[in-house]
This record gives C-alpha cells, structure tokens and sequence, in this order.
C-alpha cells in the first residue's frame, strides 16, 4: 500500500518567491493536516483540512495557505518567501475527523530559502 | 496555553542499558497523547496513542505510560536501530481541528 506521498522532496528557493507543496494521502484517508518543522524542533500545525474544509489553523501568517481537491490530496502554498520558512514541511494523513486518530505522516519536503 | 516538555533532550545509551524518556504536557483537556519515531531526514512514524490516565501500551522493546501529568516511553534492552528522535504529542480541547501539538523531542543513540 502506498503511504502517505508528497512532492517535490527538495526545493530551494529565494526570498519573496513562491512555492507550492503537494501531497498525496493514504488511499481512503479524508483528512490531510500540515506542519512546519525546523532544524531541532518539534513540527508545528500550519493547516488541517477534511472532506475538503478547512477545520484547523495554526499560528502561522495568511503568506501560507492550503486546499484539498475532491480526490483528498492537498497543495500548501506559501508566498514572499523569508529565510525563516526554511524548514522540513510535513504531510499528515489521517483516516477521520475526531480525536484520537494517529496520523501517519509523509517524508517531507526540505524547503530551503536563500 | 497548551504545552509539552519533552526530557532530556539527548540521550545516549549502550545497547543493553534500559532507561525512559519523559514527556510532561500542561492542557486543558486531553484528548489524546502520541509517541513518534522520527529518523533523520524523515517524517514522523506512529508508534501509540493513549488517552486515559494508568494506560500502557507496548511494542517490542517500547513501552509507554499515561499520568494526568506526565508520560513515559521505557526502553528496555535497547539496540542500535533504536536510535532516533522519539517526538511526544497533545491532542487537547479547543486546540484548532484536531492539531498535533509536539514537544521537541528526545534523540536517542545507542551504541553497540
């Protein structure tokens, strides 16, 4: 069974540019969520959405946003780049809406800002 | 506001040696705690939810426990493949969906 997929794995880009992240959920998963994880830190909640809506957001500036297609994959869009959006960006797909769910989460995309 | 503390932040073992990693979270209502196993340049990889106090869960050489306070992962006879960055994570009421909310983390290296 395939995972949970996100692409591209690697990106670099400059400052005010910007970039759009995918992801691909578990075959039958609704709900795909995002975290920003930087360098020795634990991820942090950028988007939660399911069924398409959005249900969740972190505390993060309105440069990022997000949306899930009808076939449940997500893009992440993050605009005018800072250096400080460097970091490990982490698809989480989940089988449900309610508590209690582990999510199971993709391998990332490393975005580099320079 | 909703927190968690993961301690300590490096530990490094020989294989054999036992020991626990601790993870004490301050929320307003638990819903749910999350143990992880991140390997470097890698997501995050489920390892157990527990969600009500004197709860335990195991698996293989992982064990973990629940408080009203506090949780622990034990690590019994560890081996080198268990080095890793174990993540401890909050599920809490009022929390926006149903966001993970993570500590740190505590990287693990065991050495042979």
């Amino acid at each position: 069974d395939a995972g949970v997929t996100q692409s591209p794995t690697h990106l670099i880009k400059t400052r005010g540019q910007q970039v759009t992240l995918r992801c691909s959920p578990i075959s039958g998963h609704k709900s795909v969520s995002w975290y920003q994880q930087v360098l020795g830190q634990g991820p942090q909640f950028i988007f939660q959405y399911y069924e398409k809506e959005e249900r969740g957001r972190g505390n993060f500036p309105d440069r990022f946003s997000a949306r899930q297609f009808p076939n449940y994959s997500s893009e992440l869009n993050v605009n005018a780049l800072l250096l400080g959006d460097s970091a490990l960006y982490l698809c989480a797909s989940g089988g449900g809406d309610s508590y209690g769910y582990g999510y199971t989460f993709g391998s990332g995309t490393r975005l580099t800002v320079v | 506001e909703d927190q968690v503390t993961q301690s300590p932040e490096a530990l490094r073992l020989q294989e054999g040696e036992s020991s626990s990693l601790n993870c004490s979270y301050t929320v307003s209502g638990l819903r749910g705690l999350f143990w992880y196993r991140q390997d470097p340049g890698k997501g995050p990889e489920f390892l157990f939810t527990l969600y009500s106090a004197g709860e335990e869960k195991e698996k293989e050489r992982l064990k973990a426990t629940l408080t009203k306070k506090e949780s622990f992962l034990h690590i019994t006879a560890p081996k080198p493949e268990d080095s890793a960055t174990y993540l401890c994570a909050v599920q809490a009421v009022g929390q926006a969906g149903t966001a993970l909310i993570f500590g740190k983390g505590t990287t693990l290296s065991v050495s042979s």
